[in-house]
């Protein structure tokens, strides 16, 4: 089965300088990899998926697909305190016909101002 | 912007006891999802549903029921409550599966 790490577990930036999380997962034939952030005692809001290998941009956020290394990376460009949240990495599985979400655990990113 | 709302927010419940906690979804999502999340384990996928009259078992379904009634509502059924079911229960909805899932707010459940 898929497994999807997350590293840093957290993350501390200044206000404006750029912040990057990172995502490994296990199996490179996953079709779809997702970003979500989770402010404290929230829903998740999904900021941008990418389902192929190269670059995504939505907004101040980039994410970076390289199957062959099995990594998908977030860039937060300009973060601000309100971007202090747990963000998390979602990986597709293939189950029959269909498919599911392989979560990870999630970086905690704190921006200071 | 998809609505995904929950109920209740908060919920104390005791051993043994039934809890029931309800989804609505406002945007005619085929796809439901209910989830726990937890310290150290991430999301976990408890039941979901591709439409109404259908639940299906997710990766950790023991000790839950799952309804849906009609394409807007999605309820998750806890018969005999457990103390190890304590969590954060979060329910998404999603046109398909390969669309975003949108969440809701979250359920906190404490079971003494």
């Amino acid at each position: 089965q898929q497994k999807v790490q997350q590293s840093p577990e957290s993350l501390t930036v200044s206000e404006g300088a750029m912040a990057s999380l990172n995502c490994t997962f296990s199996d490179g034939t996953s079709d779809n990899f997702r970003w979500y952030r989770q402010h404290s005692g929230k829903g998740l809001e999904m900021l941008v998926s990418i389902f192929s290998d190269g670059e995504k941009e939505e907004g101040r956020f980039t994410a970076h697909l390289n199957r062959a290394s099995l990594h998908v990376s977030l860039h937060i460009r300009e973060p601000q305190p309100s971007d202090s949240a747990v963000y998390l990495c979602a990986v597709s599985h293939n189950v029959g016909d269909n498919s599911k979400l392989i979560w990870g655990l999630g970086t905690s990113l704190v921006v200071n101002p | 912007e998809a609505a995904v709302t929950q109920s209740p927010r908060n919920k104390v419940a005791v051993t043994g006891g039934k809890v029931t906690l309800s989804c609505n979804q406002t945007n005619n999502h085929n796809n439901m999802y209910w989830y726990r999340q937890d310290t150290g384990h991430g999301l976990r996928l408890i039941h979901y549903s591709y439409g109404a009259g259908s639940t299906e078992k997710g990766d950790i379904p023991d000790g839950y029921k799952a309804s849906r009634p009609s394409q807007e509502n999605f309820s998750l059924i806890l018969e005999l409550a457990t103390p190890s079911q304590t969590s954060v229960y979060f329910c998404a909805s999603g046109p398909d599966w390969e669309d975003t899932q949108y969440f809701g707010p979250g359920t906190r459940l404490l079971v003494l």
